[in-house]
């Protein structure tokens, strides 16, 4: 089955400053990677997706790319700020099922 | 709007207790989900079902079992609850298809003394 490896566990940024969180994937099937994230109390929201026929997504402040050659992809969070604090997780689909990196939580620091 | 709910928030129950954790969706989803969500460990897949009275095994089935009569609601059952199964219980729900997002519930605390 897929493996999903997300790195860091935590990561603690200045206001201001960008923050990068990535993750490989073993099954080269995978076609879908979402990224969620998660407050404190409160249930994981989709705040990005890609899928693999595209190489680089971006929303604003939240860019996601993708390396289907090398099986990884990243989370880019631009000119953070305290509301972004929160544990964010990717996944990688391959049809319907989901699976989650172990998450990474960022503090940004004001 | 809440669109996935689950039936309670926080939940204590004793061991040996037979445990329903229910997740309602009132968005027509196909594919309904319930996963363990454990520090250090991430999201955790215990069942899914694609349709109505389907059930898959996910990566951590043992101690678990699922029910899923109506396509709206998606039962998870503790058939005899053990205090290693204290988590926080997260039911999602998608389309059918390939690259749907999920919509999660808000999560059953649970612990098991």
């Amino acid at each position: 089955g897929e493996n999903v490896e997300q790195h860091p566990s935590t990561l603690s940024v200045q206001e201001g400053d960008s923050a990068v969180i990535k993750c490989t994937y073993s099954d080269s099937a995978s076609n879908y990677f979402p990224w969620y994230k998660q407050e404190l109390g409160k249930r994981p929201q989709l705040i990005i997706d890609i899928r693999s026929n595209v190489g680089e997504k971006k929303d604003q402040r939240i860019a996601v790319t993708l390396n289907k050659t090398a099986k990884h992809f990243s989370l880019h969070i631009t000119e953070t700020q305290p509301e972004d604090s929160a544990v964010y997780f990717c996944a990688a689909s391959n049809f319907n099922k989901f699976y989650f990196g172990s998450g990474t939580k960022l503090n940004v620091k004001p | 709007d809440v669109k996935v709910t689950q039936s309670s928030r926080y939940l204590v129950k004793r061991t040996g207790e037979k445990v329903f954790l229910e997740c309602v969706q009132d968005m027509d989803h196909e594919n309904m989900f319930w996963y363990r969500q454990d520090p250090g460990l991430g999201l955790r897949l215990i069942y899914f079902s694609y349709d109505v009275k389907m059930k898959e095994k996910g990566d951590i089935p043992e101690g678990y079992s699922v029910s899923r009569e109506k396509k709206e609601r998606f039962s998870l059952i503790l058939e005899s609850a053990s205090t290693n199964q204290t988590s926080m219980y997260l039911c999602a729900s998608s389309l059918r298809g390939d690259g749907y997002g999920y919509t999660f519930g808000s999560g059953t605390r649970l612990t098991v003394v």
